[in-house]
């Protein structure tokens, strides 16, 4: 079974500053998934991505498949940007199953 | 489009009665899937469909029944509530695979077993 982990647990940053957040994971995968969940709980798909690297608006995510290693970054954080951001992914053999991690919370301060 | 709904929102159940989790998806999605949500622990897979008349277990599916009668509807079955059941409940599906393309999610059932 794939162990993914996230870093940081928890997170609080001041508006207007640069966040990344992190994913590691133990098993070569096919694919890897960043979600966001805000309070109140809906999840909203955020990325899919294999190699290299997406960017949607102020949102970044890489994905480094040797060191098996995924990075979100967000530019200029903004308050509406505090949730939890989950990794999820796909191991190699499995087309149906995701292993999700635990989630980071951020919080941005104004 | 709705996209993915669930019902109920909210359900307090006592130990032992049994209740159906509605999920329903309107982007003709071939594949569907229920997770759990717990404190300090990510989602986890309890059932999902591949379409129509076919389902399998997840991670976690004891207590739990699934059945796809339809591309749209894929309820969730709780056979007899235990307190270990307390959870949020999300439904999602996508288009191809349950990890392959976007996923979306329904809103959430949160689910207290007394």
């Amino acid at each position: 079974k794939n162990e993914v982990e996230q870093s940081p647990q928890n997170l609080t940053a001041q508006e207007g500053e640069f966040i990344t957040i992190n994913c590691s994971y133990s098993v070569g995968i096919s694919a890897l998934h960043w979600l966001q969940q805000h309070p109140g709980g809906g999840i909203v798909s955020l990325f899919m991505l294999s190699s290299g690297k997406k960017k949607h608006g102020r949102l970044i995510a890489t994905i480094n498949i040797q060191e098996k290693h995924s990075s979100l970054h967000i530019t200029a954080s903004h308050p509406r940007d505090s949730a939890v951001y989950i990794c999820a992914v796909r191991s190699g053999g499995s087309n149906y199953k995701l292993t999700f991690g635990k989630g980071t919370l951020l919080t941005v301060n104004p | 489009n709705a996209g993915v709904t669930q019902t109920p929102k909210f359900q307090v159940l006592k130990t032992g009665q049994s209740m159906t989790l509605q999920c329903a998806q309107d982007m003709n999605h071939e594949y569907m899937s229920w997770y759990r949500q717990d404190p300090g622990m990510g989602l986890r897979l309890i059932h999902y469909s591949v379409g129509a008349g076919i389902t399998d277990q997840g991670e976690v599916p004891n207590g739990y029944n699934v059945s796809r009668s339809t591309t749209e509807d894929f309820p969730l079955r709780l056979l007899s509530a235990a307190p270990s059941q307390t959870s949020v409940y999300f439904c999602a599906s996508s288009a191809q695979g349950l990890a392959g393309l976007e996923q979306f999610f329904g809103p959430g059932t949160r689910l207290t077993v007394l």
